[in-house]
């Protein structure tokens, strides 16, 4: 069985702090990717690595920046934190193109 | 743009069926993906159309029509565990991208 796992399920900061999401899987998945879910608007996808040190930006890249030095191991980085980026955050990994994307419990930010 | 369209709720009775629609219009097509997700949960995998037709899959049956931009997925003799979001979402390009739906929420009843 694939296992994403997120570093934390809740997570509180505060306004203009740096703030980092860590997701790592187990399954020498090429393909990670961070997402975030909001009520009524589903998933969205922020940013998506296909190779280490590869990334390209999602639909809603701005805020937001991501680093992936390993193969297992991709990071989303919210370089000044700010209230909109309240929200419940995914991070999936995947192995081909028609294969599906796995998902981490989340990790629920809230920003005060 | 992307455009993927699903009721937001759908109430059903147990041992029921039940049809959750997805309609879309996207850039890109390389397939259809349908995940459930329990409240504070991950969503996970139901099923993937790529041709049209019907994969059937125990209780869970999914359909598509490329044609229409059209998907469903069918639940039958519903359990109350089948209490849940279902999320329709589209494969638009080789990357990988998917694009989601907002989700239906599926409140199965005794």
């Amino acid at each position: 069985d694939v296992k994403v796992t997120q570093s934390s399920r809740y997570l509180v900061k505060r306004t203009g702090e740096k703030v980092f999401l860590e997701c790592v899987q187990d399954m020498d998945h090429e393909n990670m990717f961070w997402y975030r879910q909001d009520p009524g608007l589903g998933l969205r996808l922020i940013y998506f690595s296909y190779d280490v040190k590869m990334k390209e930006k999602g639909d809603i890249p701005e805020g937001y920046s991501v680093s992936r030095e390993k193969k297992e191991r991709f990071s989303l980085i919210l370089e000044s934190a700010s209230t909109n980026q309240t929200s419940m955050y995914l991070c999936a990994s995947r192995d081909r193109l028609n294969q599906p994307q796995h998902f981490g419990d989340g990790t629920r930010l809230s920003i005060l | 743009g992307q455009n993927i369209d699903q009721p937001t709720e759908m109430t059903a009775t147990e041992g029921a069926i039940v049809q959750i629609n997805c309609t879309y219009q996207t850039s890109g097509f390389n397939g259809l993906f349908w995940y459930q997700q329990h409240a504070g949960e991950a969503p996970t995998f139901l099923s993937y159309n790529v041709l049209d037709g019907l994969e059937e899959k125990g209780r869970f049956s999914s359909f598509l029509s490329r044609s229409k931009g059209y998907s469903y997925l069918l639940l039958k003799e519903l359990q109350m565990k089948d209490s849940a979001s279902y999320l329709c979402a589209v494969l638009t390009d080789s990357w990988g991208k998917l694009q989601f739906g907002a989700g239906t929420q599926v409140v199965v009843t005794p």
